[in-house]
């Protein structure tokens, strides 16, 4: 159980465009889901807190409108990079929260903007 | 912040070798989670402890949750080759809060 997805898994953008990952817990109903992003060999650095019809709470430093995150249902947040650049290329996850804090997390994202 | 100080950073070992790793904080957790991530996929939950003094495992690995809820370890006995990978731990923010801090990560490599 407590199995996430994340799709795509891989994207490749030209610099300007813009960019949406979809992330759905597969078994379990995720009022809350988080957003991180992750540089080599570094930890996950958590961008934003989705919470399912309200809007998302974001880390201080992370830009509210080039991130757009959307929480329609208890099963799917997305995530948009809007106007994307090749600092914004990252390994982006996803996690839904289970019944006791715990956080599961889908197979990653890997943004690559040219 | 509460941050996690999560050690070593790196080790190597040989097949077959037990593996302990631990994570400390300045502040006290209700809440400890253990994750291993392989290259190019997201993090998967090994172990969570919610208990002061817990021991938990789960097949190879034992975890412990610290009894001044500060600290917590990680154990693999007999390790094989697909044990490699970064193990992160990981606990609330505050109490009750949803959101998570990891610990630096420690990368795991096993020479056959």
């Amino acid at each position: 159980g407590a199995v996430v997805s994340q799709h795509p898994s891989r994207v490749i953008c030209k610099s300007g465009t813009s960019v949406k990952i979809e992330c759905r817990s597969l078994d379990f109903q995720a009022t809350t889901m988080f957003w991180y992003r992750q540089f080599p060999k570094q930890s996950l650095m958590l961008m934003a807190t989705s919470n399912e019809g309200s809007k998302a709470t974001y880390e201080q430093g992370v830009e509210k409108d080039k991130f757009l995150i959307n929480h329609a249902s208890l099963t799917l947040s997305t995530l948009t990079v809007t106007s994307a650049h090749p600092e914004d290329s990252s390994f982006y996850i996803c996690s839904g929260q289970g019944g006791h804090n715990e956080q599961f997390f889908g197979p990653g994202t890997r943004l690559t903007v040219l | 912040g509460q941050q996690l100080n999560q050690s070593p950073q790196s080790m190597f070992i040989q097949e077959g070798e037990d593996v302990s790793m631990n994570c400390t904080s300045s502040s006290i957790f209700n809440t400890w989670l253990w994750y291993k991530q392989d290259p190019g996929e997201g993090p998967v939950l090994l172990i969570a402890l919610y208990k002061a003094g817990e021991l938990t495992s789960n097949g190879r690995l034992t975890a412990q949750f610290g009894i001044t809820r500060k600290d917590s370890f990680l154990n693999i006995s007999a390790s094989i080759p697909s044990d490699v990978g970064i193990y992160f731990c990981a606990g609330p923010i505050i109490q009750g809060a949803q959101k998570l801090v990891f610990g630096q990560g420690t990368r795991l490599t096993i020479n056959p």
